[in-house]
């Protein structure tokens, strides 16, 4: 069964650069069937899709976080990442990895990472 | 953007309720809207899709109607393990968005 499980620092500072990877197992990142992505959820509010990738490395990406976010693929490794640019307090989430269709449901999560921004 | 609005944003119910939760999008998305339940502290599930498609595994007593800018998912009748919180998406096109959630409450 397909599993995704997200790492990365679960601090980081105001104006730096957050850097997640989500690696997948039981399955191949590079399926033609699927997209990968991001979603974010801040605590105790709601969910915010931040973009996904398609294994040939076509992004596409929130226009309200575009400016900030690069997501890329590494299908030497069956992982990809997210990276968010000067982060702010507003940036402290959990942050999931997420398996999409080729239309844009989310089929599959990984567990999730508290990710604070703080000083 | 297209805007998804979820109503009401808390429900209390009783098991064996018939539940509806609404969703409204801001422009037509068609019937490209899905619907997920999270339970504290874990991810997402998938239970409907394309307004009206029952994920596989997911019991008959969940059910998704509607097309174009207003959506329902019923629960025919409430059992313990349904209460949490329930998330529209739209992905009619690249931008998707989510509900702000409606969270089912015991009463």
């Amino acid at each position: 069964q397909l599993q995704l499980q997200e790492s990365g620092p679960g601090l980081v500072k105001p104006s730096e650069t957050l850097s997640l990877t989500c690696t997948v197992s039981g399955g191949s990142i590079s399926s033609s069937s699927y997209y990968w992505g991001w979603i974010r959820q801040p605590p105790g509010k709601g969910l915010e899709w931040i973009g996904s990738i398609y294994y040939s490395g076509s992004t596409y990406y929130n226009p309200s976080l575009k400016s900030r976010v690069t997501i890329s693929v590494d299908t030497s490794k069956n992982q990809f990442s997210l990276k968010l640019s000067s982060v702010t307090a507003a940036d402290t989430a959990v942050y999931y990895c997420a398996r999409h269709s080729l239309t844009g449901t989310t089929l599959g999560w990984g567990q999730g990472t508290l990710v604070t921004v703080s000083s | 953007d297209i805007q998804m609005t979820q109503s009401p944003s808390t429900l209390s119910a009783s098991v064996g309720d018939r539940v509806t939760i609404t969703c409204r999008a801001s422009q037509s998305i068609s019937s490209w809207l899905a619907w997920y339940q999270q339970k504290p502290g874990k991810a997402p599930k998938l239970l409907i899709y394309k307004a009206s498609s029952l994920e596989s595994g997911v019991p008959s007593r969940f059910s998704g109607s509607g097309s174009g800018t207003e959506f329902t998912l019923t629960i025919s009748s409430l059992q313990p393990d349904d209460f949490a919180t329930y998330y529209c998406q739209q992905y009619n096109s690249w931008g998707w968005t989510f509900g702000q959630g409606t969270k089912v409450e015991i009463k």
